[in-house]
């Protein structure tokens, strides 16, 4: 059971090129996230699924496109990156239970740096 | 508006020490959960605790505490006789449960640094 897995762990691009992240779960959970960390700004939302097929805005939706295709993955694309682009990637999947809320499981991160 | 303040951007303590972290939260919501989670220097993200609105009851698990309180809207991380071990961002988080897709509101994080 390896959880919440990411791909690739670290990349850097320049600007103007295209990338896609990976992230897979096993847990067979309905709903996946992707969140950025930026020094002192804690973990902001970009987008999330709630199931496959599906994809919503988070806060901080610019310059990113998700597609959910299968339950268990959920891919963060990078059209044409930016130096402000320049962070670390955190996915996260979960699933409602009484009493629990959504806790939420992360994946290790994807350090990525635009020059 | 929902939001999480961690209003500590930094705390350094001599190992033993006892520490409080700070987190205060707004939210309209009755129903909603908090968390508190940890990244080591490694970088991951570890889960400490859940915390419904519904339950007020502080809780110990070994050196850690959490003391809940409504009334102050506020939720607060204590670690007795800290370790260097301890060293690490914590995040504190709200997850109101009737906003669609189980979202965390995070704080801004407060990183310790345990000295020995």
């Amino acid at each position: 059971n390896a959880g919440v897995t990411q791909t690739p762990k670290f990349r850097v691009l320049k600007t103007g090129q295209s990338m896609t992240l990976l992230c897979a779960q096993d847990m067979n959970h309905e709903y996946m996230y992707w969140y950025r960390q930026d020094p002192g700004m804690g973990l902001r939302l970009i987008h999330y699924s709630v199931g496959e097929g599906t994809t919503a805005k988070g806060e901080v939706p610019d310059g990113y496109n998700v597609s959910r295709l299968k339950k268990q993955n959920f891919l963060l694309g990078l059209e044409s990156a930016a130096p402000s682009q320049t962070s670390v990637y955190f996915c996260a999947s979960s699933s409602p239970r009484q009493g629990a809320g959504y806790e939420q499981y992360f994946g290790p991160g994807t350090r990525l740096t635009v020059t | 508006a929902q939001k999480v303040t961690q209003a500590q951007t930094e705390i350094s303590v001599v190992e033993k020490e006892d520490v409080t972290l700070d987190c205060v939260y707004e939210t309209r919501d009755t129903t909603y959960y908090l968390f508190w989670y940890k990244q080591p220097p490694s970088g991951e993200l570890v889960f400490l605790i859940r915390r419904n609105s519904f339950d007020e009851q502080n809780e110990i698990s070994g050196r850690y505490s959490w003391n809940f309180q409504k009334s102050t809207s506020s939720f607060n991380f204590t670690i007795t006789a800290s370790q260097v071990v301890d060293s690490a961002v914590y995040f504190c988080a709200l997850n109101p449960p009737y906003n669609q897709g189980g979202k965390l509101i995070f704080g801004q994080g407060t990183e310790l640094s345990v000295k020995p």
